[in-house]
């Protein structure tokens, strides 16, 4: 079964807007990533955040992590069109040595010019 | 840097054939492996190694075969294709696990 699960699975906002992803798992974990996938791509990463973590920037995006909750949040603030791909997150479970990389099903993000 | 690099782009197989997808990288990583991307499911960890030699089964293994010789190299096998296993396949590689994978541009297999 996936450890991660994307909300919303599919999120359309025009340019400028800031668009927030969530995403939720199970187990403890000793990562989370977020990756980016253009349609008919390999995925793209974006950011890692660590367990001992709590927010971390890169550029636009704004990852957070409450472990307590077993969730984290992407945010892309003044959203362009280059941003319309489908973004995933992917957990290290701790259970099983953070060798695997889990994803989830990914949120479908469409910026409207 | 040719980072990740997966053959062929395109395949398509009869039932009950078998075949290798390709992969190697360049980056000297560690840990390298293997997805499936089906419609609406994301991505299925299939195989994973964390270094030449040592291999294990992700979410998805039963019909697949994978061996890991060298750092770069780490080919899947299908023993004996099935319509089930119709998807796009992706290989990756990182350093170690604490760090992000690097992609291929993936394999659109299709099992007739």
């Amino acid at each position: 079964s996936q450890q991660g699960e994307e909300d919303p699975q599919a999120l359309s906002i025009q340019e400028g807007e800031n668009a927030t992803m969530n995403c939720s798992y199970k187990t403890s974990i000793n990562n989370l990533q977020w990756y980016r996938q253009n349609s008919g791509r390999g995925l793209v990463h974006l950011i890692l955040i660590r367990s001992n973590e709590r927010e971390k920037h890169s550029g636009r995006l704004r990852v957070t992590l409450d472990t307590s909750k077993k969730s984290s949040s992407l945010l892309i603030t003044a959203s362009r069109a280059a941003d319309t791909a489908s973004y995933f997150c992917a957990t290290a479970p701790k259970r099983q040595g953070a060798q695997k990389l889990v994803f989830g099903q990914g949120t479908r993000l469409t910026i409207n010019p | 840097n040719a980072g990740v690099t997966q053959t062929p782009k395109f395949q398509v197989l009869k039932t009950g054939q078998s075949m290798t997808l390709q992969c190697a990288q360049d980056m000297n990583h560690e840990y390298m492996s293997w997805y499936r991307q089906d419609p609406g499911m994301g991505l299925r960890l299939i195989h994973y190694s964390v270094g030449a030699g040592i291999t294990d089964q992700g979410e998805v293994p039963n019909g697949y075969n994978v061996s890991r010789s060298t750092t770069e190299d780490f080919p899947l096998r299908l023993l004996s294709a099935a319509p089930s296993q119709t998807s796009v396949y992706f290989c990756a590689s990182r350093r170690g696990r604490e760090d992000g994978y690097t992609f291929g541009s993936g394999t659109r297999l299709t099992v007739v």
